[in-house]
């Protein structure tokens, strides 16, 4: 069974940094690309970054570009999101997705981690 | 980069109605275009995908179609457990937007 658990969200101050963590299991982590979508309180999704199977290519949502990074470790079948300088705006729940085929999205995803920016 | 917009963004229906979403893209996406339901509290759940491909497990009335830039979402006979918010996809290229979401209730 295909499982995403993510963790290390929380209260962090505007400017301020955060390392989001995906764990894997019931895949091959490996073979697919993943992405982290994102859901502010009470609106609607947004897609914030991307990044191949073999961890050479990554997309990044115009809004987060140059202060985001997502990364992947597929020895220990995880997936990252470094972000850093903070703002109000990224106040959301961060979903990691795992891609249905090539990069396309798909069918699983994860039960989400709680980002709150707030001083 | 492609917008994606949705109509309507809300609409009340009994059971057993037909229910119908548009999801319009800004420019042509093939058939690149997933359909997604989410309840309350809970991630988002693929059903469509391809535009008019059923995930796998997913009941028959729900359905997809359309190509190009216009795109229809179809449940065709509106159940209880449907009451959720109903986005649409695109992955034409690698930024991956969603549509704004139309929530769907029930008379």
């Amino acid at each position: 069974e295909v499982q995403l658990v993510e963790s290390g969200g929380g209260l962090v101050q505007p400017g301020g940094s955060l390392r989001l963590s995906c764990s894997a299991s019931g895949f091959t982590f490996s073979s697919y690309a993943m992405h982290w979508v994102r859901q502010a309180p009470g609106k609607g999704l947004e897609y914030v970054s991307a990044i191949s199977s073999n961890g050479v290519s990554t997309y990044y949502a115009d809004s987060v570009k140059g202060r985001f990074t997502i990364s992947r470790d597929n020895s220990k079948n995880t997936l990252y999101l470094q972000m850093s300088s903070l703002r109000a705006e990224d106040t959301a729940v961060y979903y990691c997705v795992k891609a249905r085929i090539t990069m396309i999205p798909g069918g699983y995803w994860g039960q989400g981690t709680l980002v709150t920016v707030s001083s | 980069d492609i917008q994606m917009t949705q109509s309507p963004s809300s609409l009340s229906a009994f059971v057993g109605d037909r229910v119908t979403i548009t999801c319009q893209a800004s420019q042509d996406i093939s058939n690149y275009l997933n359909w997604y339901q989410q309840k309350p509290g809970k991630a988002p759940k693929l059903l469509i995908y391809d535009a008019s491909n059923l995930e796998t497990g997913v009941p028959s009335r729900f359905s997809g179609s359309g190509s190009g830039t216009d795109f229809t979402f179809t449940i065709s006979s509106l159940q209880p457990e449907d009451i959720a918010t109903y986005y649409c996809q695109q992955y034409d290229n690698l930024l991956f937007t969603f549509g704004p979401g139309t929530k769907v209730d029930i008379k």
